[in-house]
């Protein structure tokens, strides 16, 4: 089965703090997705990768970067997080062709910025 | 940008009954991918189907089955025989053939009621 694992299922942050979220896959994906998901917005993409150190701006990358290292993991960074970045943050993957097209999702970390 | 709309943001449906949730998506493109996704209450989103947009033959899955009409870029999906364990926020998602972006709706509530 593929898995996709995020560092942190819940995590609690201050105002101003640099924050890291780290998502793993274990399946070869080429591409990866950080998404936000929040009460009646869906899901929103942040940022996607296709690529080791390659990178392409989503929906809303404004207060975020992200850093693709190596093949199979994924890293979304808050650089000073605030308190309307608080939400639901989503990790995917998926191949870039193939049989297989669909994302395989993480379990999701719950930020909340105080 | 491709965008999915499901206009039913809650839904509810007696157990052993039937319930269909819409999906209409706008792209210019003949070629494409569409899925259902599944979130249930804190837990993982997960496949519940998929379409080529290339088969004329509706996808099934067990109780799961859509209703692709191409023309009219409408993609409903209808759950047989509802159990307790189908409530969740189901998600109707959009992919290109020829990018690795996918387009999400912003979710239907499914509450299944015992």
């Amino acid at each position: 089965d593929v898995k996709v694992t995020q560092s942190s299922r819940y995590l609690v942050k201050r105002t101003g703090e640099k924050v890291f979220l780290e998502c793993v896959q274990d399946m070869d994906h080429e591409n990866m997705f950080w998404y936000r998901q929040d009460p009646g917005l869906g899901l929103r993409l942040i940022y996607f990768s296709y690529d080791v150190k390659m990178k392409e701006k989503g929906d809303i990358p404004e207060g975020y970067s992200v850093s693709r290292e190596k093949k199979e993991r994924f890293s979304l960074i808050l650089e000073s997080a605030s308190t309307n970045q608080t939400s639901m943050y989503l990790c995917a993957s998926s191949f870039i062709s193939g049989s297989s097209y669909e994302q395989y999702f993480g379990p999701g970390t719950r930020l909340t910025v105080t | 940008a491709q965008t999915v709309t499901q206009s039913q943001p809650e839904m509810s449906v007696q157990e052993a009954e039937t319930v269909t949730l819409s999906c209409t998506y706008d792209t210019s493109e003949s070629d494409y991918y569409l899925f259902w996704y599944k979130q249930p209450p804190s837990r993982q989103m997960i496949l519940v189907i998929r379409q080529e947009a290339y088969k004329q033959q509706n996808a099934t899955e067990n109780r799961f089955s859509v209703n692709f009409q191409k023309a009219a870029k409408s993609f409903s999906l209808k759950i047989s025989d509802s159990q307790l364990g189908d409530a969740a926020m189901y998600f109707c998602a959009y992919r290109s053939n020829t990018g690795n972006q996918f387009y999400f709706g912003t979710g239907t509530s499914l509450t299944v009621i015992p």
